[in-house]
């Protein structure tokens, strides 16, 4: 069975450019969250998707971020513009419904130069 | 508002030693516990989980944690470490009810093993 997945798993980009992550959940799972992790912070939850509609948006930096979910089967997570502290890991996690378990993708390693 | 704590920043054990690691949480009801593996450059793997009954867990790569109320405590073990168990873990507290979906972290122990 498909994992998460998530791409691209590493990038390099200058200060200013605009970044957009993306994840494909779980088929079937119809929750999908966005974490960031970072040696400081840890692991964070930046956004929560139930059923493609944006729950919690609460961990969500600032107005540079920004997440979608146009179906139930993608998400993207963008950052314009991005900024060096923007670097970090971050995953792509889904949960079937009724279930606890989140289900996290391998990450994409984003540098922001 | 959930939290946990890992006391060990990082351990190293020799391979074929035992192994146990700390977990600390705070939530006012029966908690969601769970605990994930990440390799280096790899996303979070789950070992195992504890929602109720059994307060000892089986998990994946022969892990069992322990649930202990009284002490607020899940820790993780292990009784014979192999050198592949090298990686950092996690403990995860969630919220147990309907509608919740909020996964606190704590900031994860690296174990190192010694060959």
């Amino acid at each position: 069975d498909a994992g998460v997945i998530q791409s691209p798993r590493h990038e390099v980009t200058e200060m200013g450019q605009e970044v957009t992550l993306r994840c494909k959940p779980i088929s079937g799972h119809n929750s999908l969250f966005w974490y960031r992790q970072t040696m400081m912070r840890g692991l964070e939850l930046l956004i929560y998707f139930n059923n493609n509609v944006p729950i919690d948006d609460s961990g969500m930096p600032e107005d540079r971020f920004s997440a979608k979910m146009p179906n139930a089967s993608f998400s993207t997570l963008k950052i314009q513009p991005s900024e060096p502290r923007d670097s970090a890991v971050y995953f792509c996690a889904s949960r079937g419904r009724y279930q606890e378990t989140q289900y996290f993708g391998p990450g994409t390693r984003l540098l922001v130069l | 508002a959930q939290s946990v704590t890992q006391p060990d920043i990082h351990i190293t054990v020799s391979e074929g030693a035992s192994l146990e690691l700390r977990c600390n949480y705070s939530y006012g009801a029966t908690p969601y516990l769970f605990w994930y593996v990440q390799s280096p450059g790899q996303g979070l793997q789950l070992l195992l989980k504890y929602f109720s009954g059994d307060t000892l867990v089986q998990g994946i790569k022969g892990f069992e944690a322990e649930f202990k109320r009284s002490q607020s405590s899940f820790n993780l073990r292990k009784p014979s470490v192999h050198w592949s168990d090298a990686a950092e873990y996690f403990c995860a507290v969630g919220a147990s009810g309907a509608g919740s979906y909020q996964l606190t972290f704590g900031k994860g122990t690296k174990l190192s093993v010694i060959p």
